[in-house]
């Protein structure tokens, strides 16, 4: 257990239709990382918050976003979702913003239909 | 972008040495390489990582070239639990913050 939950475990909802997934850091932790790991394009970077703020921005969509709470949990948002955007959305938490261990959740499988 | 390429399947005995490759011809001088392993239905678990030098942990070593275009995990005895996909994983600091650029992982399999 690395001490990073995320909800749901499974989604299925409908192409064109939003949903939210929600990430709950490691405590302590500051930085939270999202990624999207699907069967053709494998594991890709997403998005990265810190302490509230968006630090870096990988292969996000513009149909996704996501914000991290004073409370430092996360959410991720998908929204006029495609068949394609099936996938496994993995969110990892981590101590500061540099070179350190990043800890992942289990991740939250969507599946659009 | 940054690209790492690493063999899409690897075979080990138990208790012998896997030596994983990756290449990163891309590379760039500020560029932290990264691996991660992910076990089947789980999140990635951290493995190892380092900038030059070779690094050594209580998982395993990770062995980088001197021009640093490619780098090797070495894990030292090869257990059933360590059968998983393993990434070699580039993270480059930028104006933009962090980038994570991920290989496509090889599978390990670990034959009692």
């Amino acid at each position: 257990d690395s001490g990073v939950t995320q909800t749901p475990k499974h989604l299925i909802t409908a192409t064109g239709q939003r949903v939210t997934l929600r990430c709950s850091p490691r405590s302590g932790d500051l930085s939270v990382y999202w990624y999207q790991q699907s069967l053709d394009q494998g594991l890709q970077f997403l998005i990265q918050y810190y302490n509230g703020e968006e630090r870096a921005k990988g292969n996000i969509l513009e149909r996704f976003s996501a914000q991290q709470f004073p409370d430092l949990h996360s959410e991720l948002n998908l929204s006029s979702l495609e068949l394609g955007d099936s996938a496994l959305y993995f969110c990892a938490s981590s101590v500061r913003q540099g070179q350190e261990t990043q800890y992942f959740g289990p991740g939250t499988r969507l599946l659009v239909l | 972008d940054a690209k790492t390429t690493q063999p899409n399947s690897m075979e080990s005995n138990e208790e012998e040495p896997v030596h994983l490759p990756c290449n990163h011809s891309t590379i760039s001088g500020t560029d932290y390489i990264h691996w991660y392993r992910q076990l089947p239905s789980q999140g990635p678990e951290y493995v190892i990582h380092g900038l030059t030098s070779n690094v050594n942990n209580r998982m395993a070593s990770l062995a980088i070239a001197e021009d640093r275009k490619s780098s090797t995990l070495i894990l030292h005895r090869a257990t059933l639990r360590d059968a998983a996909v393993y990434y070699c994983i580039l993270r480059r600091m930028g104006n933009t913050g962090n980038q994570f650029y991920f290989g496509t992982g090889t599978s390990l399999t670990v034959i009692p």
